[in-house]
């Protein structure tokens, strides 16, 4: 069983809204990555923060995402405004350190874009 | 750009037969490989990892690196059809950016 919460499971929007998903990474684990995983297995590196700070984000989360991993808090990933290409499951893994040797996954959110 | 590719797409074997998946990279100067697996609906578990040219074996996964030919082949071992899943091959470069860049992946099938 994952010890990488992520809520919802499964998240529907319409075009233009706002979607949110959340993560509790695992307990003592202060790296968060979050990968978008298309219809076609496609991996895509979103952002990874190291306690509350950013490390590293693509040029798409930058302009369309609001992220954020605040202390004591589920870390959140959040679409401004929804298009059909990010109808994706979206992947939350935590941990130890930033080497992510051990790296373990949530089992994602699946949002479905209309 | 490290590229990542997979193969076969997809593989059916028997259950207890050696089923062997194959991983290519572009970037010889890689040092960090993982193997996962996605059970359909589920996050990716974490089957073995490799850092050095040479086996490493977890149960009954082997991953095998060569970075000289830019491959890193996963053996399963016995495999049940509780084996059954998505495998995943992940590159990452330590002094680089800590991305992991992940294959297409291989779709395993073990037939009882």
């Amino acid at each position: 069983n994952s010890k990488v919460i992520q809520t919802p499971r499964y998240l529907v929007k319409g075009q233009g809204q706002k979607a949110k998903m959340r993560c509790i990474p695992e307990k003592g684990h202060p790296v968060v990555f979050w990968y978008q995983q298309n219809k076609n297995n496609e991996f895509k590196f979103l952002i990874n923060f190291q306690n509350q700070e950013v490390l590293q984000q693509i040029d798409m989360t930058e302009k369309r995402f609001s992220a954020e991993c605040p202390s004591n808090s589920p870390c959140s990933l959040e679409i401004q405004s929804s298009e059909a290409g990010d109808s994706a499951l979206y992947l939350c893994a935590s941990s130890r350190d930033i080497s992510n040797e051990r790296l373990f996954f949530g089992h994602g959110t699946k949002l479905s874009v209309l | 750009q490290q590229k990542v590719q997979q193969s076969p797409e997809s593989l059916t074997v028997s259950e207890g037969a050696m089923a062997s998946l194959n991983c290519t990279f572009s970037d010889r100067s890689s040092d960090n490989f993982r193997w996962y697996r996605q059970h359909s609906g589920k996050g990716l578990e974490v089957l073995v990892s490799i850092f050095s040219d040479g086996e490493k074996e977890e149960g009954s996964f082997t991953a095998h690196l060569n970075r000289a030919s830019l491959h890193v082949f996963l053996h399963i071992r016995e495999p049940q059809p509780s084996d059954s899943a998505l495998y995943l091959c992940a590159v990452s470069m330590v002094s680089g950016s800590w991305q992991l860049i992940f294959g297409s992946g291989t779709q395993l099938t073990v037939m009882p």
